[in-house]
C-alpha cells in the first residue's frame, strides 16, 4: 500500500495568515491526490482534485500543488470557518489510502 | 442534489456482524460507483471497498475476508456487511460516491457517516 505521510500533525495559525499543509507519498503517485476538509462532528469535503483543480464552491483562497511524491495544500488569508482536519488522499494504486490528518486551530 | 445517508444499528456484539445501507439521491448507481470508509474516533480515515457502476466490487485486502458490498439499484441503496466484528472495529462508518479518476478514484460527495459501536 502506498503511505501518505502528513505533516504537521497540528498547527496553529492567527486569522489572514497563509498556512501549509505538506503530503509526503511512499512513491510517485502521479498528481493522483485529493485533500479533504473535515470539520469537527461533520464529514469530510473534497477541496482539491487532481493535486491542483479546486472542487466547486470552494473557497480560491485554497490551493494545491505538487508532483511525484511531495503536494501541499495552501490557504491563503485564513478565515476562522476554516478551523478543520485536513487529509490528503491518493488514488493511483489500490487501495487508496489517506494521510493521518492536519487539525488547524487558530492562534 | 447529491445527497448519501448511512443507516443501521448504532451497537453490534462482538463476534457479530454488521449491516449498513447508504441510500443515495440526486445519481444513479449504474452511473457512478459508492465506496464505504471509516474512521475510528479522532483518528483517519480508512477506504474499505468500493462496488463500481457497473456492480463489481473491490475491497481492501486488510478487510477482504470479513466485508461484502452489494446494491439495489431500484432502491438507490448500496449495503455494507462486515462479519466477525471487533472493538477495534468501532469507528464512524461514511458513504461517499467515487470518481474514475487515477486508479481508486477519489470521493467527491459523502454521508453524514453513522457511529456504530462493537460491544457486549
Amino acid at each position: 500500500d502506498i503511505r501518505m505521510t502528513q505533516s504537521p500533525a497540528s498547527l496553529s495559525a492567527s486569522l489572514g495568515e497563509t498556512v501549509n499543509i505538506e503530503c509526503l507519498a511512499s512513491e510517485d503517485i502521479y498528481s493522483d491526490l485529493a485533500w479533504y476538509q473535515q470539520k469537527p462532528g461533520k464529514s469530510p469535503q473534497l477541496l482539491i482534485y487532481n493535486a491542483n483543480s479546486l472542487q466547486n464552491g470552494v473557497p480560491s483562497r485554497f490551493s494545491g500543488s505538487g508532483s511525484g511524491t511531495q503536494y501541499s495544500l495552501k490557504i491563503n488569508s485564513l478565515q476562522s470557518e476554516d478551523v478543520a482536519t485536513y487529509f490528503c488522499q491518493q488514488y493511483n494504486n489500490y487501495p487508496p489510502t489517506f494521510g493521518g490528518g492536519t487539525k488547524l486551530e487558530l492562534k | 442534489q447529491v445527497q448519501l445517508k448511512e443507516s443501521g444499528p448504532g451497537l453490534v456484539q462482538p463476534s457479530e456482524t454488521l449491516s449498513l445501507t447508504c441510500t443515495v439521491s440526486g445519481f444513479s448507481l449504474t452511473s457512478y460507483g459508492v465506496n464505504w470508509v471509516r474512521q475510528p474516533p479522532g483518528k483517519g480515515l480508512e477506504w474499505m471497498g468500493t462496488i463500481w457502476n457497473d456492480g463489481s466490487t473491490d475491497y481492501n485486502s486488510a478487510l477482504k475476508s470479513r466485508l461484502s458490498i452489494s446494491r439495489d439499484t431500484s432502491k438507490s441503496q448500496v449495503f455494507l456487511k462486515m462479519n466477525s466484528l471487533q472493538t477495534e472495529d468501532t469507528a464512524i462508518y461514511l458513504c461517499a460516491r467515487g470518481t474514475t479518476e487515477g486508479i481508486g478514484g477519489y470521493f467527491d460527495y459523502w454521508g453524514q457517516g453513522v457511529m456504530v459501536t462493537v460491544s457486549s
